[in-house]
Order: structure tokens, then C-alpha cells, then sequence
């Protein structure tokens, strides 16, 4: 099963609101990052997170981990049409190198 | 520096034939995976390659395989194609340096139909 589950699956908001993800992953791992996916292209790394590290920031994108919990959240402020695509969290496990992603939640900012 | 460059960008192939697709990493990065992605399966991992050996492997039949060559571009083939092989298949490299968390840099894919 994937490591890393998105919540929500699905996302609607209006442009000029905050959305946020969240993503839970079942075992330790090294860092965790999310990824964007605009429709039918490659994933584009946005911002990456430590196991030590518990907030980061990153222009409008603001993540937060915690381990204790098992997972991560990503905040976007004032969200843009633009922002408009799929967005993965993929958790890199203590163990080794392989890198699991979750099934996405899908944003739609209306404009 | 060029990104990871994956071809053929489209291709439709008919049940029962057998399909390759390219992949060429970032320079220097010696890691590639490949993962499929369906609109109900989501991102599933196929597998990683590194230094021309294959490191982890995903729940994938036999029908899927793939190689890496010693200037870390790899190939990935699926052979006797069924409906359900279509999909976006997407190749991604990193440098792999361990716990440096690692990038993963994604090309466009590729986008499979099977007739």
C-alpha cells in the first residue's frame, strides 16, 4: 500500500483563499516532500522537509510535519488560478532510498 | 542543464504487442525510477534503478522490466500490452546521495494507449 494518503482527494476554492492538504504516512522516514502535477505533464518538486525539521517555508507554500503524528500538512495562501493541479506528498523511508507518493489531492482554484 | 528527457512523448500500440520508452536522467544523476500513473490507480511505482542495477521494484507483473545502461539512461518495456497498460508512464531522476533528501526530477512522460 502507498505510503503517503493525501487528504482531502478532491479541493475547491475560490481565488484569494488558503487551501491545505494533508498527508499521513505509515512508517519512520528520512524527510517528506511534495510535488505538483499540472494536468497530464511531470511533477515538479515544490518544497522539502526534514524529520528533524518541523515548518518550512517556501514563498506562499508553508509545510509542517509532525513526526509524533505521522504527518505533514501543506498550506498554500492566496491561491491563484495557477495553482490549479494535483499535489503529492512522497515520503523518503529511514531505511533506504525509496521514495513513495501518495495518490494526490486534487486543487481547483476558481478564478 | 537539461531535464529528464523521456520519449516517445505519445504512442498507441495495439493488445498483445510489447512497447519501450526512453528515458535520459539529469546529467549526473545516477538513480532513475519509473511509476505509472492512472486516473484510478493514482501514482504506482514501477521501479528504481541504480548504477545499472535494479534497487527496489514495485507490484508489477513480469510484463513490465527495465534496464539502465553505465550513462544511466534506462529503458523500460512492457510486453503482451493489455487495455489496462494504458497510462502515463513517467521517469524520474535523482542524485542519490544518501540522506541528503534526495529531489526527485520528473520528465513529462509518456503517454501509452493500448487498442
Amino acid at each position: 500500500s502507498q505510503q503517503g494518503e493525501e487528504d482531502p482527494q478532491a479541493l475547491s476554492i475560490q481565488e484569494g483563499e488558503n487551501a491545505t492538504m494533508n498527508c499521513s504516512y505509515k512508517t519512520s522516514i528520512n524527510n517528506l516532500q511534495w510535488y505538483r502535477q499540472n494536468s497530464g505533464r511531470g511533477l515538479v518538486h515544490l518544497i522539502l522537509i526534514r524529520s528533524n525539521e518541523r515548518e518550512k517555508h517556501s514563498g506562499r507554500l508553508r509545510v509542517t510535519l509532525d513526526t509524533s503524528k505521522k504527518s505533514s500538512s501543506l498550506l498554500i495562501t492566496a491561491s491563484r488560478a495557477a495553482d490549479t493541479a494535483s499535489y503529492f506528498c512522497a515520503t523518503e523511508g529511514s531505511g533506504g532510498f525509496k521514495t513513495i507518493f501518495g495518490a494526490g489531492t486534487r486543487l481547483f482554484v476558481k478564478a | 542543464k537539461a531535464g529528464v528527457t523521456q520519449t516517445p512523448r505519445y504512442l498507441i500500440k495495439t493488445r498483445g504487442q510489447q512497447v519501450t520508452l526512453s528515458c535520459s536522467p539529469i546529467s549526473g544523476h545516477r538513480s532513475v525510477s519509473w511509476y505509472q500513473q492512472t486516473p484510478g490507480q493514482g501514482l504506482q511505482f514501477l521501479f528504481e534503478y541504480f548504477s545499472e542495477t535494479q534497487r527496489n521494484k514495485g507490484n508489477f507483473p513480469g510484463r513490465f522490466s527495465g534496464r539502465q545502461f553505465s550513462n544511466s539512461r534506462s529503458e523500460m518495456n512492457v510486453s503482451t500490452l493489455e487495455l489496462g497498460d494504458s497510462a502515463l508512464y513517467l521517469c524520474a531522476s535523482s542524485l542519490d546521495i544518501r540522506g541528503a533528501g534526495n529531489t526527485i526530477y520528473f520528465g513529462e512522460g509518456s503517454w501509452l494507449t493500448v487498442v
